[in-house]
């Protein structure tokens, strides 16, 4: 059983260009979540995702930043136009429902020149 | 709001010697309780978790964890370090539904000869 995937590992992107972060849940997962790990910082939630469906957003910024769950393929993370503060790692956790653990995948680096 | 604080920022052991990393959160109702390992360039697994029933709570590679409801504690411990387990140790608190996890900043272990 493949653990959760996460594509690309390492994503370098100038400012002002988007970012697109993929992420798919272990098999027989059908909850997400995306956390962002700046430099010496523990992990920050963002969004909690169920399938076609968004629960929480409450650690998503406002502006530039959005997330799906489609029904098929995996969960994106999009971020908008860019900015160096967007400098982090980027991780996505499944698990089969809200009441069980979390399972994380080795993150994407996005490093923004 | 639910925090975590993990007040070691560093700590240094010498091959062999025990470990204990200090956990201490914050949270209204019992929480759930984990802790995860993170090496370098890596993703985040978890070492153990506590949801209910005995507050000692055995986990992989020689790890445990003891829950102290009365100073709201969750520390991680391990008899005999292992050039191996230097790593980041993140502590993390999760709400009985949502599985929203609230990360501490973490304590890098190093381990010396």
């Amino acid at each position: 059983n493949a653990g959760v995937m996460q594509n690309p590992r390492h994503l370098v992107r100038r400012r002002g260009q988007e970012a697109r972060l993929r992420c798919s849940p272990m098999k027989g997962h059908s909850h997400v979540y995306w956390y962002r790990q700046l430099p010496e910082e523990g992990l920050k939630f963002m969004v909690y995702l169920q399938k076609e469906n968004i629960i929480d957003e409450s650690g998503m910024p406002k502006e530039r930043f959005s997330a799906e769950f489609p029904k098929e393929g995996p969960s994106i993370l999009r971020i908008q136009q860019v900015v160096r503060g967007d400098s982090a790692a980027y991780f996505c956790a499944s698990s089969t429902d809200s009441y069980n653990e979390q399972f994380f995948g080795p993150g994407t680096r996005l490093t923004v020149l | 709001a639910q925090s975590v604080t993990q007040p070691d920022i560093h700590i240094t052991v010498s091959e062999g010697a025990s470990l204990e990393l200090r956990c201490n959160y914050s949270y209204g109702a019992t929480p759930y309780l984990f802790w995860y390992v993170q090496s370098p360039g890596q993703g985040l697994q978890l070492l153990l978790k506590y949801f209910s029933g005995d507050t000692l709570v055995q986990g992989i590679k020689g790890f445990e964890a003891e829950f102290k409801r009365s100073q709201s504690s969750f520390n991680l411990r391990k008899p005999s370090v292992h050039w191996s387990d230097a790593a980041e140790y993140f502590c993390a608190v999760g709400a009985r539904s949502f599985q929203k996890l609230v990360f501490g900043t973490g304590t890098r272990l190093l381990v010396s000869p």
